[in-house]
C-alpha cells in the first residue's frame, strides 16, 4: 500500500514570502489532516478535511494559512506571508477509520 | 495548554531491557488513545492503540496500559532493540464525532544503550 506522499521535502524561504505544500493521501482515505510540528514538540492539528469539506480548522491561523482539498483527494496548504515562527515540519496524514497514517513531512525554514 | 503530556523528555535504557514510557492526559472526554513512534526525518508511525473501554492491549513486543482513574497511559516495549530508538508520542482523541484530529503530547526520546 502506497503511503501518504508530500512535497517538497524541504523548503527555505524568506519571511513575508509565500509557500505551498502538497499532499496526496492514501487512496480511499476520506479524512485528511494537516499538522504543524515545531522542533521538540508533538504535532499540532491545523486542519481536518472529510472528503473536500472542512471538519475542523479551529487551530489554523486563517490570516496567513489556507488549505484546500479539491475533489476530495489531494490537498495543498499555503502560508502567505510566512513568519519566522512558521519554521516547522508540516505533516499531512490521512485516515480511513480513526488512527492516521502520516507522510514524511515538509521541513520549512523561514529566514 | 497541552491536553496530553509526557513525564520525561528522555529515557535511556540498555539494549535487551524493557522500556516503559508514560503519558498523562487531561481531557476526560477522550476515548481513543494511540502511541506513535517518530524516527528522525520521518513522520509519526502508528504503534498501538487502545479504546477507553479497555485497560490493556498487547501487540508484538509492545503493551499499552490505560488507567482512566488517574488519566494515565503507558507504553511498554519488551526486549528493547537499537531500532526502537526514536521519539514516542501518545495522542488522544474523541472518536466518532467527525472532528477527531489527534492531540499529541511533547514526546519522549528513547535512547538505547549498547
Amino acid at each position: 500500500e502506497a503511503g501518504v506522499a508530500q512535497s517538497p521535502r524541504y523548503k527555505i524561504i524568506e519571511k513575508r514570502q509565500s509557500v505551498a505544500f502538497w499532499c496526496n493521501p492514501i487512496s480511499g482515505h476520506a479524512t485528511l489532516y494537516w499538522y504543524q510540528q515545531i522542533l521538540g514538540q508533538g504535532p499540532k492539528l491545523l486542519i481536518q478535511f472529510q472528503n473536500n469539506g472542512v471538519v475542523d480548522d479551529s487551530q489554523l491561523p486563517k490570516d496567513r494559512f489556507s488549505a484546500e482539498r479539491l475533489k476530495g483527494v489531494d490537498s495543498t496548504l499555503k502560508i502567505q506571508p510566512a513568519k519566522l515562527e512558521d519554521s516547522a515540519v508540516y505533516l499531512c496524514a490521512s485516515s480511513l477509520e480513526v488512527w492516521a497514517f502520516f507522510g514524511q513531512g515538509t521541513r520549512l525554514t523561514v529566514v | 495548554g497541552e491536553s496530553v503530556g509526557l513525564h520525561l523528555p528522555t529515557l535511556s535504557v540498555q539494549e535487551g531491557d524493557n522500556s516503559i514510557i508514560n503519558c498523562a492526559y487531561s481531557n476526560s472526554a477522550s476515548d481513543y488513545f494511540i502511541w506513535y513512534k517518530q524516527e528522525s526525518g520521518k513522520g509519526p508511525q502508528f504503534i498501538i492503540d487502545i479504546r477507553s473501554n479497555m485497560d490493556k492491549r498487547q501487540g508484538q513486543r509492545v503493551t499499552v496500559l490505560l488507567n482512566k482513574t488517574v488519566k494515565h497511559l503507558s507504553l511498554q516495549i519488551a526486549a528493547t532493540q537499537p531500532g526502537d530508538s526514536a521519539v514516542y508520542f501518545c495522542a488522544e482523541t474523541i472518536s466518532g464525532g467527525g472532528a477527531d484530529g489527534l492531540t499529541f503530547g511533547k514526546g519522549t526520546h528513547l535512547i538505547i544503550q549498547p
